[in-house]
């Protein structure tokens, strides 16, 4: 079945450091990728997104690059900050239907 | 308003109680989504409503979950007889678009309830 799987955490990083966080997917199709943020009390927000193979979905200094060949969304950013520790979820959309598969999420804390 | 609003933020409720969630979706947002998120978990869809109608309930676990959405408008998720693996946080999620739009849409959250089954 559809599936999203993203590396388990915590991931705990000094500021500035480069943050990856791994993401692969299993779907039929030509899914939409996505990466969601959620903050501490608050909920989900879209972070970017890619619908196609070859796109870069960038925003706020991260990016993540739709690979079809390794089935892949990574998220990468090149510089962390403190504002940026939340837990980040990785998700697809089908082109059929209207769900969100979401992966079990990575927890990020910076410190100063 | 300006996002998702959903209440109570959290509930505490005895095993076999019926409990209500509500949520308040952005105005004029015509599509609306009810997923679970256990502890450590992704969340989870539960159902979608297009305005009033409720076109996809394949997500709830069980006869014990129901929504409604009467009005096309606010939202309510109701469980009855609840059991301790309903603990979860219950998020709802909106959009402008029916059917939530493109397959490259995005959906507004908000911050969701979580139940506690004691």
């Amino acid at each position: 079945g559809d599936s999203v799987t993203q590396m388990e955490g915590p991931v705990t990083l000094s500021e500035e450091a480069f943050l990856t966080i791994n993401c692969t997917y299993t779907a039929t199709g030509y899914p939409s990728l996505f990466w969601y943020v959620q903050y501490p009390g608050e909920g989900l927000q879209l972070l970017l997104k890619a619908t196609k193979a070859d796109d870069k979905g960038s925003n706020k200094g991260f990016e993540a690059t739709y690979r079809k060949e390794t089935t892949s969304f990574h998220l990468e950013k090149g510089s962390v900050q403190v504002s940026d520790s939340a837990v980040y979820f990785c998700a697809l959309r089908k082109n059929t239907g209207n769900q969100f598969y979401f992966g079990t999420g990575t927890s990020l804390t910076v410190i100063p | 308003g300006a996002g998702v609003s959903q209440s109570p933020r959290y509930k505490v409720a005895k095993r076999g109680q019926d409990v209500a969630l509500r949520c308040d979706p952005i105005s004029g947002h015509v599509s609306l989504f009810w997923y679970q998120q256990a502890l450590g978990q992704g969340p989870e869809f539960l159902t979608y409503f297009q305005n009033e109608a409720q076109l996809d309930k394949s997500g709830l676990p069980s006869d014990r979950f129901f929504a409604e959405r009467p009005e096309g408008s606010v939202s309510t998720l109701k469980i009855q007889r609840t059991q301790q693996e309903d603990s979860a946080v219950y998020l709802c999620a909106s959009s402008s678009r029916s059917g939530g739009g493109r397959v490259g849409d995005g959906y507004t959250f908000g911050s969701g309830t979580r139940l506690t089954v004691v």
